[in-house]
């Protein structure tokens, strides 16, 4: 079945470090991808998209390309701050008949020390 | 409404007891979600209504669990029996349907605790 695989955390970081979060899915059909964030104490918040190959998605310093050819949409941004402390979800819907259900990876936590 | 608006925001039980979480989607949006998010664990999707069709009840953990969409909007997810394992916050998000991208838009959820 239609699945997301992202790498574990904790991640920690210093202020400014460059950060990549691994993200891999397996799914039929041509999914659309997804980034979401969960501030501490918040819900869960959309970060940024990608709806077909090659594209990317780029949201408050963070981008995320689309690469069908090693179905991955790995998340990127190259300086981080000490507000981008959260948990960080991959995610992917199907674009096939009758299922569109958004499947989410298990997070990845990310520390940022000043 | 503006949100995803759901209730209670926390919820204390003793174990073998039902509960309701309540969930109002964003006026408009056909599709509504709901997940459980465990301490230290990722969204395990319980549960999707889109429209009129059938839910896709795939992810219910057992038989305990079930929920209903009355009119299309307002969704109810009710545990019978509660156990400890069912401790968890239970996140209900909704988004405008088949013919988009599908971003979620999610609600802050309901912390279930079973004593």
């Amino acid at each position: 079945g239609d699945s997301v695989t992202q790498m574990e955390g904790p991640v920690t970081l210093s202020e400014e470090a460059f950060l990549t979060i691994n993200c891999t899915y397996t799914a039929t059909g041509y999914p659309s991808l997804f980034w979401y964030v969960q501030y501490p104490g918040e819900g869960l918040q959309l970060l940024l998209k990608a709806t077909k190959a090659d594209d990317k998605g780029s949201n408050k310093g963070f981008e995320a390309t689309y690469r069908k050819e090693t179905t991955s949409f790995h998340l990127e941004k190259g300086s981080v701050q000490v507000s981008d402390s959260a948990v960080y979800f991959c995610a992917l819907r199907p674009i096939i008949t009758g299922g569109f259900k958004t499947i989410f990876g298990a997070g990845t936590r990310l520390f940022v020390k000043a | 409404g503006a949100g995803v608006s759901q209730s209670p925001s926390n919820k204390v039980t003793e174990k073998g007891k039902d509960v309701e979480l309540r969930c109002d989607p964003i006026s408009g949006h056909t599709a509504l979600y709901w997940y459980r998010q465990s301490l230290g664990q990722g969204l395990e999707f319980l549960i999707y209504f889109q429209g009129n069709s059938a839910p896709d009840k795939s992810g219910l953990p057992s038989d305990r669990f079930s929920a209903e969409r009355t009119g299309g909007s307002v969704s109810t997810l009710t545990i019978q029996r509660t156990q400890q394992e069912d401790s968890a916050v239970y996140l209900c998000a909704s988004s405008s349907g088949l013919a988009t991208t599908g971003e979620l838009f999610f609600g802050e959820g309901s912390r279930l605790t079973v004593l």
